[in-house]
């Protein structure tokens, strides 16, 4: 079955510690996108990548890293330079390179710094 | 700018009641509007979409919305509610312009369904 895969599914980090978050799809989309959720905030764009080796920030890009060497591939780091990374982490992807607006997601990877 | 409003951040039914999960936008020009469910400590799904066709939007699940401009609402309805709904609600506006576009995401609507 096509999808998304996201791991771990939970992550426990300590402070002063870098983490990568994983995401592959099978769904051979031209688009993959990284958000973090907070209560009560709804979504909010990490990093986008509309086509391979090539990625731009979003919203709230300071204390990530991304890299899209592979189409299927769009890992996250979380570096320690991130102030509160605490989150519920969602990848997602669409067919082309344009927001369409329809996105598939993954199923999540909470991170918890402790 | 762009922008959606969810009225409520969350809303309580009995099984087999209607559903109604509110959203306002805000708009310069004629928008494209989605609705997409979250089940808890899962990612989003789309349930439907709205992009200038027909004002009443069928979706997933027997969900349905509609597309008033002049009260600027997107809101979301289902004639009976079923225990599988408890979720949680996104309402979403696709915001032209600059380099890309991007998704405005509501703050969302927690549904709870009471036996």
């Amino acid at each position: 079955d096509g999808g998304i895969t996201q791991s771990p599914k939970y992550l426990f980090r300590k402070e002063g510690q870098n983490v990568t978050l994983s995401c592959e799809q099978n769904l051979n989309h031209d688009a993959m996108y990284w958000y973090r959720q907070d209560p009560g905030q709804g979504l909010r764009l990490i990093y986008y990548s509309q086509i391979v080796n090539d990625f731009q920030k979003g919203d709230i890009a300071e204390g990530y890293s991304v890299s899209r060497e592979k189409k299927e591939s769009f890992p996250l780091t979380v570096t320690s330079a991130q102030k509160n990374p605490t989150a519920f982490y969602l990848c997602a992807s669409s067919m082309g390179q344009t927001y369409t607006g329809e996105l598939f997601f993954g199923e999540g990877s909470r991170l918890t710094v402790l | 700018a762009q922008s959606v409003t969810q009225l409520d951040s969350h809303v309580s039914v009995s099984e087999g009641t209607p559903v109604l999960l509110r959203c306002n936008y805000s708009s310069s020009y004629s928008p494209s509007l989605f609705w997409y469910v979250q089940h808890p400590n899962k990612g989003l799904q789309l349930l439907l979409k709205y992009t200038s066709a027909a004002t009443l939007v069928k979706g997933i699940n027997g969900f349905e919305a509609e597309f008033k401009k002049s009260e600027t609402s997107f809101h979301l309805t289902k004639p009976s509610a079923h225990m599988s709904d408890a979720a949680e609600y996104f309402c979403v506006v696709i915001s032209y312009g600059g380099a890309t576009n991007k998704l405005i995401f509501g703050t969302g609507t927690l549904l709870a369904v009471q036996p």
